[in-house]
This record gives structure tokens, sequence and C-alpha cells, in this order.
């Protein structure tokens, strides 16, 4: 089945500044990507996704960017603020097996 | 609110006794997954049923079982608890096989 990384397990950053985070998955057949953000003690919760077909997909301070051939994809937040401080969960879903598959995640921390 | 109802939110139960975990998705999504979360742990993927049918399985003990009903809601039974099984419990759904999948709040399980 799918194996999802994710890098880093853990990322501080000051409160402007630009945090990046890593996924790499392992089947080629993947085709949808999702990024989802858990706050302490809640649900996860669907920032952003991007799916085969594109490249590239940018919402407000968040992007996404997809690199097939490399079978990887990463998550872009610019501007941060404190209140984006969570951890990070990537997600790939497989055309052959349907399931979604996450990565281990990363704890964002911005300081102000 | 996701539209994705878990229930209980919490439970609390002794080692060798069995759970049932319900998960009512959102309206017409077809998809439910399930997945364990313990303590400041990933999301493992355990089973994923669309339209009654199950679709997909991950790391899910023998122990454990799911089914989706006519209605489309969902339930976990967890079989001979252990202290390793107390974790968080989510499920989410999605309208289809491709689409992006929202999670209920999640049941919390202790087993003492």
């Amino acid at each position: 089945g799918e194996n999802v990384e994710q890098h880093p397990s853990t990322l501080s950053v000051q409160e402007g500044d630009s945090a990046v985070i890593k996924c790499t998955y392992s089947d080629s057949a993947s085709n949808y990507f999702p990024w989802y953000k858990q706050e302490l003690g809640k649900r996860p919760q669907l920032i952003i996704d991007i799916r085969s077909n594109v490249g590239e997909k940018k919402d407000q301070r968040i992007a996404v960017t997809l690199n097939k051939t490399a079978k990887h994809f990463s998550l872009h937040i610019t501007e941060t603020q404190p209140e984006d401080s969570a951890v990070y969960f990537c997600a790939a879903r497989s055309v052959g097996n349907n399931d979604m598959r996450f990565g281990a995640g990363t704890r964002l921390t911005v300081k102000p | 609110d996701s539209g994705v109802t878990q229930t209980p939110k919490h439970l609390i139960t002794a080692t060798g006794q069995r759970v049932t975990l319900r998960c009512s998705p959102r309206s017409g999504d077809l998809s439910v997954y399930w997945y364990q979360q313990s303590l400041d742990q990933g999301l493992q993927f355990l089973i994923q049923y669309y339209n009654g049918e199950e679709r997909a399985k991950g790391n899910i003990l023998e122990r454990f079982s799911a089914q989706q009903f006519p209605d489309l809601h969902s339930e976990l039974n967890l079989s001979s608890l252990e202290l390793g099984d107390s974790a968080l419990y989510f499920c989410a759904s999605s309208p289809g096989k491709f689409t992006e999948a929202f999670f209920g709040q999640g049941t919390r399980l202790t087993v003492v």
C-alpha cells in the first residue's frame, strides 16, 4: 500500500517567516494529496488539497506544490502567525487502493 | 462543525471488554474512513467503506472490526481491549472515492 513520509517532525519559526513542510509518497498511482491542520485536542481539518493534474495550488497564505516525477509534495505557509501553530499532516490517496494514508505529522510552532 | 458525528465522545472501559464506536457521515457522503491516533502520534489508517462495502484495509487488528450500514452510518467494534488500545479514534467521510474527506470530532477511548 501507499507509504507517506513527512519532514520535518517539528518546525519552529518566527512570526512573519515562511514555513515549508515536505512529503514523499511511494505509490505512483496516487492522485490526490490533501493537507490537514490539527490543533491540540481537536479534529484534523482540511486546509488545502491538490490533485495530480496540477503542479501548484494557492489559497491566500497557503500553497501546495506537487512534483509527480519525484513523488513529493510540499506545503508552504507564508507570513506565519501564532495561530498557525498546530500539527500539520499530509496525506496521499491511491487510485488503486482507494485508501488515504497520512504522514507522521509536523508540529509547527510560530513564535511571536 | 464538519457534519460528521461520532459517538460517544469519551469512553472508559476495562481491559478485556468490547466497545462499539459509531460514526454518522455527512449527508450524502458514501465513503467512511476510520483512523486511530495514539497520544501525540500520527493518524493510522484502519479501514475504509464505500456505500456499504469494505474498500480498503490498513493496519487493523483482528480484534477490531467495522461495518457500514444501509443508511451509511458506520460502526467500529473493538474487542478484547488492551491498555495499548487507548487512543483517539476518528472517522472521516467523503462524497466519493477521489474527493476531500472531513473528520468527526473523534472518540477518546481509555482502557484501564
